[in-house]
């Protein structure tokens, strides 16, 4: 099975500011590499699928880039509602695996 | 995008049974892969399974093969996620979501279950 594990663990940040958080896959999962958002007793929300596309209806503050094995999420000009915890997901023939997450707190 | 709705939270014994569901509608959910995701308390997200119910196909994960079983009913558009033998060790949060393009895209509210004697 591939591994996936993310950098940091906790992320302290203040609203403005430019925020990246790094997925790294055990394996080449090509670009099949989603990121998603959630909230304290909330369903995850997807906001990147294939590595680099902005899910409908997410802000554009919000970017994913890389291939093979290391990935990116980029929040922009981070506002009050992103403080959440964040989670990649890598897909590989019918073999799904969540990163451990990255919760971004206020500093 | 399909819209998914989940059933009511539920506290069982250990031993018991259950059956949870996920009620699909706004798209087309024959065509739409639905996948079972475990959030245990204070934990992240674990892959379960998936579904595809125009054919009834199942995949499980791993770590969940043999302890909960998958299953759809097409004529009322819902996913099932069962369990014959409960255990303390099921208490968590279950999300049922659609997958398009490698990832889950439309989730489920949630069904917390808690299994304590």
């Amino acid at each position: 099975d591939i591994q996936v594990t993310q950098s940091p663990s906790t992320l302290s940040a203040s609203v403005g500011d430019r925020v990246t958080i790094t997925c790294r896959a055990s394996q080449n999962t090509s670009n099949w590499l989603a990121w998603y958002q959630q909230k304290p007793g909330k369903a995850p929300r997807l906001l990147i699928y294939k590595a680099s596309s902005l899910q409908s209806g997410v802000s554009s503050r919000f970017s994913g880039s890389g291939s093979g094995t290391e990935f990116t999420l980029t929040i922009k000009n981070l506002q009050p509602d992103d403080f959440a915890t964040y989670y990649c997901q890598q897909y590989n023939t019918f073999s799904w695996t969540f990163g451990p997450g990255t919760k971004v707190e206020i500093k | 995008e399909l819209q998914l709705v989940q059933s009511g939270a539920e506290v069982k014994k250990p031993g018991e049974s259950l059956k949870i569901s996920c009620k699909a509608s706004g798209y087309n959910y024959l065509s739409s892969w639905i996948g079972w995701v475990r959030q245990m308390p204070g934990k992240g997200l674990e892959w379960m399974g998936i579904i595809y119910p125009g054919d009834s196909i199942i995949k499980y994960s791993p770590s969940f093969q043999g302890q909960v079983t998958i299953s759809a009913d097409k004529s009322t558009s819902t996913a099932y996620l069962q369990w014959s033998d409960l255990k303390a060790s099921d208490t968590a949060m279950y999300f049922c979501a659609s997958h398009r393009y490698g990832a889950f895209d439309s989730w489920g509210q949630g069904t917390l279950v808690t299994v304590s004697s």
